[in-house]
């Protein structure tokens, strides 16, 4: 089925370990991000990118990067992991019907535990 | 980025219908009024979007006010599988981002 996929769907990391989590879309979506979301909050921005080879920061981008090679692909890399990451990430993909019109679509999320 | 207030949380019957306030004061003439839901555990969803006259789909109606201040999400007849965070965000003509706030958790009775 057309959509984002996200994996893993769960990961424990110990303080230190670095990792990256994946994301794919199908769509030809122009648009993706990544979204994290704490405990009872709502979602908050940590990257974007408009295009292949084209990425931006969002609203807390510190301890994460990223990069887009494909249309298809945009991984998210935690470099050394700390408990203040441990949150429910989001990826979200995106396009454009003009007019102002940006339907989203997001994956189903990456639970992560930073111990 | 103009801001919008929704109430906490709101509690329907099912197969009543529900009314999602939200409040946009600072929006701007090109800023999009979306809404997105997020049930349990899954990422949030699409539900309708409008700019100044109200949008019917099969999920929901979004009544826009006359001034574009405030907006309405209507779903007309709940069911217990719309228990879920309702976000009203407002959207840029050429802005990517969304930018969500804290919603308003809507809780349905059988």
């Amino acid at each position: 089925n057309a959509g984002v996929t996200q994996t893993p769907k769960f990961q424990v990391l110990k303080t230190g370990q670095s990792m990256t989590l994946q994301c794919a879309q199908d769509m030809n979506h122009e648009y993706m991000s990544w979204y994290r979301q704490d405990p009872g909050m709502g979602l908050r921005l940590i990257h974007y990118s408009v295009g292949a080879g084209i990425t931006d920061q969002g609203e807390v981008p510190n301890g994460y990067n990223v990069s887009r090679s494909t249309t298809e692909d945009f991984p998210l890399r935690l470099l050394s992991a700390a408990p203040s990451q441990t949150s429910v990430y989001f990826c979200a993909s995106s396009y454009s019907l003009g007019q102002g019109f940006y339907g989203y679509t997001f994956g189903s999320g990456t639970r992560l535990t930073v111990v | 980025d103009a801001k919008t207030t929704q109430p906490n949380s709101m509690e329907s019957n099912e197969e009543e219908p529900v009314h999602l306030p939200c409040n946009h004061s600072t929006i701007s003439g090109t800023d999009y009024i979306h809404w997105y839901r997020q049930l349990p555990s899954q990422g949030p969803e699409y539900v309708i979007h409008g700019l100044t006259s109200n949008v019917n789909n099969r999920m929901a109606s979004l009544a826009i006010a006359e001034d574009r201040k405030s907006s309405t999400l209507i779903l007309h007849r709940a069911t217990l599988r719309d228990a879920a965070v309702y976000y009203c965000i407002l959207r840029g003509a050429n802005d990517y981002k969304l930018s969500f706030g804290a919603g308003t958790t809507v809780t349905v009775r059988a």
